[in-house]
């Protein structure tokens, strides 16, 4: 069975600095999907930034990029210049083909920014 | 404004209570799903429908039922609610279960608590 798993239950940045999230995965299937999301306060889930394993290029989005690690299962999130809003649990997420549209979902890691 | 919404936002009840989640959503979208969050497991899928009149089970299907009568509309039913239940719970929908390719939108979250 395919799992998420994020180890790091909290992470602190300062405003401005650099902070990358880790995330691994197990998976048996060669072409897949994987995602980061946000949850603020708010509650509302944002989708930050989507990977497609075939891809070996990294993706990347202003200020968020990924170190996509296929060998290693590996799928980090780096946010570079903190932001007070970037405050959030960041959840990182694998798309499973044909078992009903499912995103497995990670445990969440709570970041919290330093003014 | 395309979005999906979820009624109630907050809900406290008791055991044994049937109480229903309404999940409405304004994009003519295919595909929606159920999930719930609970602290140190995440995100996990309760139900999803990939069309009207069609459902099938996610991973946590126990205590739960849904309907899809209308493309718009996809209500999650507790018919007995247990303290077992007590979660936050998403909707989510997009265009198709393809969801690596098609973003799911996610509703802003319903707090239910069973005493």
């Amino acid at each position: 069975a395919q799992t998420v798993t994020q180890s790091q239950p909290e992470m602190s940045v300062q405003e401005a600095e650099t902070v990358t999230l880790s995330c691994t995965y197990d998976t048996s299937e060669s072409d897949y999907y994987l995602f980061w999301y946000k949850q603020p306060p708010s509650r509302q889930m944002i989708l930050v930034i989507r990977q497609e394993a075939y891809k070996q290029q990294n993706a990347t989005e202003n200020r968020f990029s990924v170190n996509f690690q296929k060998a290693a299962k590996s799928f980090s999130l780096k946010i570079s210049d903190s932001q007070l809003g970037d405050a959030a649990m960041y959840f990182c997420a694998y798309y499973v083909y044909n078992q009903g549209g499912k995103l497995i979902f990670g445990q969440g890691t709570e970041l919290s920014v330093k003014p | 404004e395309a979005q999906v919404t979820q009624n109630p936002r907050y809900l406290i009840t008791v055991t044994g209570k049937k109480l229903t989640v309404t999940c409405s959503q304004n994009m003519n979208h295919e595909y929606m799903s159920w999930y719930r969050q609970d602290p140190g497991l995440g995100l996990r899928q309760i139900y999803y429908s990939m069309n009207v009149e069609v459902t099938d089970k996610g991973d946590v299907p126990e205590g739960y039922k849904v309907s899809r009568k209308e493309k718009r509309n996809f209500p999650l039913i507790l018919e007995s609610p247990s303290p077992n239940q007590t979660s936050l719970y998403f909707c989510a929908s997009s265009l198709s279960s393809e969801v690596y390719y098609n973003e799911q939108f996610f509703g802003p979250g319903t707090r239910l608590t069973v005493l």
